[in-house]
């Protein structure tokens, strides 16, 4: 079965930096595009970033942009987020999520259909 | 960029009644890049509806989505005790980025 494990949270300081990481299993992880979305505490979902398949296609949010990067290792089927230079406003669940896509008609519907259980990053000095 | 606004924030209801849930558009969006999401406290969204319409695996059939343009709608039939939840709406497939609304919290009356 499809599982997605998110790890890497914690305690981080303001400035400082984390990498998150996603086990991905039950899959071929280079089949697919992966994205990095987060919730705030008692807020609404945030896309973060996605990135291709074949790892070369990466695009951020505008609240991230500059600050995060987004990989993968097909090769030990995981996905990464490194996160610098952090913000109290960055505190949130970050869920990893698979991007899957089903054509009718000729037309392609995109949609998350695997999401990991989310880590929790705090950023307090 | 497309905003989506969900509405109303918070539905209270009993279980076995009909939940009407929106999500508007800013602009006009492709019926095949509309998706909504289920979530539950302390868990993980679950996909529920893609291209608008189309139930996930394993998804009941009191869960239907419906609407186009800038206009769309989940409904649930009759609600059950595990369907208090929160609700989203996503767009995401004519740019990289994904866009989801505010959610809507459906609670019991």
């Amino acid at each position: 079965q499809v599982q997605l494990v998110e790890s890497g949270g914690g305690v981080v300081q303001p400035g400082r930096s984390l990498r998150l990481s996603c086990a991905a299993s039950g899959f071929t992880f280079n089949n697919y595009g992966m994205h990095w979305v987060r919730q705030a505490p008692g807020k609404g979902l945030e896309w973060v970033a996605v990135i291709s398949y074949d790892g070369n296609l990466k695009y951020y949010g505008d609240s991230v942009t500059g600050r995060v990067t987004i990989s993968r290792d097909n090769s030990k089927n995981t996905l990464y987020l490194r996160m610098n230079s952090l913000r109290t406003e960055d505190t949130a669940v970050y869920y990893c999520a698979r991007e899957d896509s089903k054509v009718f008609a000729g037309v392609a519907m995109y949609y998350f259909d695997f999401w990991g259980q989310g880590t929790l990053v705090t950023v307090s000095s | 960029e497309i905003v989506l606004t969900q509405s109303p924030g918070t539905l209270s209801l009993s279980p076995g009644e009909r939940a009407t849930l929106s999500c508007r558009a800013s602009q006009g969006v492709s019926s095949s890049y509309l998706a909504w999401y289920q979530q539950k406290p302390g868990q993980a969204p679950r996909l529920l509806i893609y291209g608008a319409s189309s139930r996930a695996t394993g998804i009941p059939d009191r869960f239907r989505g419906s609407g186009s343009g800038t206009d769309f709608t989940l409904t649930i039939s009759r609600l059950e005790p595990e369907d208090f939840a929160v609700y989203y709406c996503q767009q995401y497939g004519n740019s990289p980025a994904s866009i989801f609304g505010g959610g809507t919290k459906v609670e019991i009356k």
